[in-house]
Parts: structure tokens; C-alpha cells; sequence
């Protein structure tokens, strides 16, 4: 079982529509952090965090550190949403970062 | 402020041959990682550098890659020979202090062993 699981794989989506992605970890972390990566492997941070909610636009991360659980959440999804999300969780200070295997996320007009 | 920057982007080369990937953090980033990214799987740590001092190299298969950052600045990472099975993204990203900073990514080497 890897250390950081994500749900689903695959997303397909109509624009407009609500969409959450999950993060389940399995190791005590310090943070964790939600990545975007486009086609050509360009990554992007979108949010690192430790407790409770961050928001930056139509995107919410959520995390319940007692559930070892997080979300990702976009609002009013547009086709340039399209990529690949990650999630990344650093464990107790000076370990490395694990990476979930991501999840691809289409949205169509 | 500038990004981090690799080069090359794109590096074809055949199997047994050497390969060398460039980085050079966001200025005043103490921490730098390289990270390998296979098709389909997200990234795996090579290794990971706290000013010119290796923090954590374990999964770095040494009988053929190294990775240097002389001075605590720019990094390269070498392969010698290249496998096939070394055909994948490369990724730098770097942060300020410890891996609980935000990172920030280069926008990586797509390498092909053939």
C-alpha cells in the first residue's frame, strides 16, 4: 500500500461542475502540499498546508490531520482546470516528501 | 522573480551513453531536490540538498547517477550509462529552508533513452 493515496485516478468533468479530488496518507506529516501538473510536466504549487483550509480563487484544500485525509476542491470547473493534480506529503522534519500518483482531471466545455 | 531554471528541456540519447541535466535554484534557496518522473507516476525523489550537503540521496541508484551543487547554488545531475529505463522527466524544484516550505518547480528535463 503506498503511503499516499489519491482518489480517483481519472476525473471527467463538465464545465461548471464541482469537483473534489482526495488525499489519504498513511505516516504522521508535517504538511502536505497540492501540486498541478500540465502536459510537458510543468508543476505548479497550489497550496501547502498543516491544518485546516486554504482557498486561493475557485481552489479549496481541506485537510482533517486526525482522519490522515485532505481534499482538493475546484469551483465552477473551467476546461483550463485540465491537468494533473498531486498530492505531497512531507513527513517530521528533514524527511523527504512522498507524492501520491496523481490524479487526472479533464473537464470539457 | 525568476523560476527555477533547467536545462536541457529535451535530451535524446541511446542507452550506454551520458547524460548531464542543469538546475539553478531560485536565488537565496538553501534546499534543492531532483526528483525522477516515469510516465504515468508522480515524482520520486533522487536527491535532496540542504546548501552543497546532501540531506537524503537513499534512493539514488549510485552505480550510475551523481548529483552534485558545488557552492550551494546550481546543481547538475549526471547519468553514466544511461538504461532505458531511465527515459522519464527529470525535475528540479528548490525551497527556501526545510520541506515544510512551499517548493517550487522547475519545468523539468524530458529525457529518452533509446
Amino acid at each position: 500500500k503506498n503511503e499516499v493515496e489519491q482518489s480517483p485516478q481519472n476525473l471527467t468533468a463538465q464545465e461548471g461542475e464541482f469537483i473534489t479530488i482526495n488525499c489519504s496518507y498513511s505516516v504522521g506529516i508535517s504538511a502536505l502540499h497540492w501540486l498541478q501538473q500540465h502536459p510537458g510536466g510543468g508543476i505548479v504549487s497550489l497550496f501547502m498546508l498543516s491544518s485546516g483550509k486554504k482557498k486561493h480563487g475557485r481552489l479549496i484544500a481541506t485537510i482533517n490531520i486526525q482522519e490522515k485525509h485532505s481534499s482538493l476542491h475546484i469551483t465552477a470547473s473551467h476546461p483550463r482546470d485540465s491537468a494533473v493534480y498531486i498530492c505531497a506529503v512531507s513527513g517530521t522534519s528533514g524527511s523527504r516528501l512522498t507524492f501520491g500518483e496523481g490524479t487526472q482531471l479533464t473537464v470539457n466545455p | 522573480e525568476a523560476g527555477v531554471a533547467q536545462s536541457p528541456r529535451y535530451k535524446i540519447i541511446e542507452k550506454r551513453q551520458s547524460v548531464a541535466f542543469w538546475c539553478n535554484p531560485i536565488s537565496g534557496h538553501a534546499t534543492l531536490y531532483w526528483y525522477q518522473q516515469i510516465l504515468g507516476q508522480g515524482p520520486k525523489l533522487l536527491i535532496q540538498f540542504q546548501n552543497n550537503g546532501v540531506v537524503d540521496d537513499s534512493q539514488l541508484p549510485k552505480d550510475r547517477f551523481s548529483a552534485e551543487r558545488l557552492k550551494g547554488v546550481d546543481s547538475t545531475l549526471k547519468i553514466q550509462p544511461a538504461k532505458l529505463e531511465d527515459s522519464a522527466v527529470y525535475l528540479c524544484a528548490s525551497s527556501l529552508g526545510a520541506e515544510d516550505e512551499k517548493l517550487f518547480f522547475g519545468s523539468g528535463t524530458q529525457l529518452s533513452v533509446l
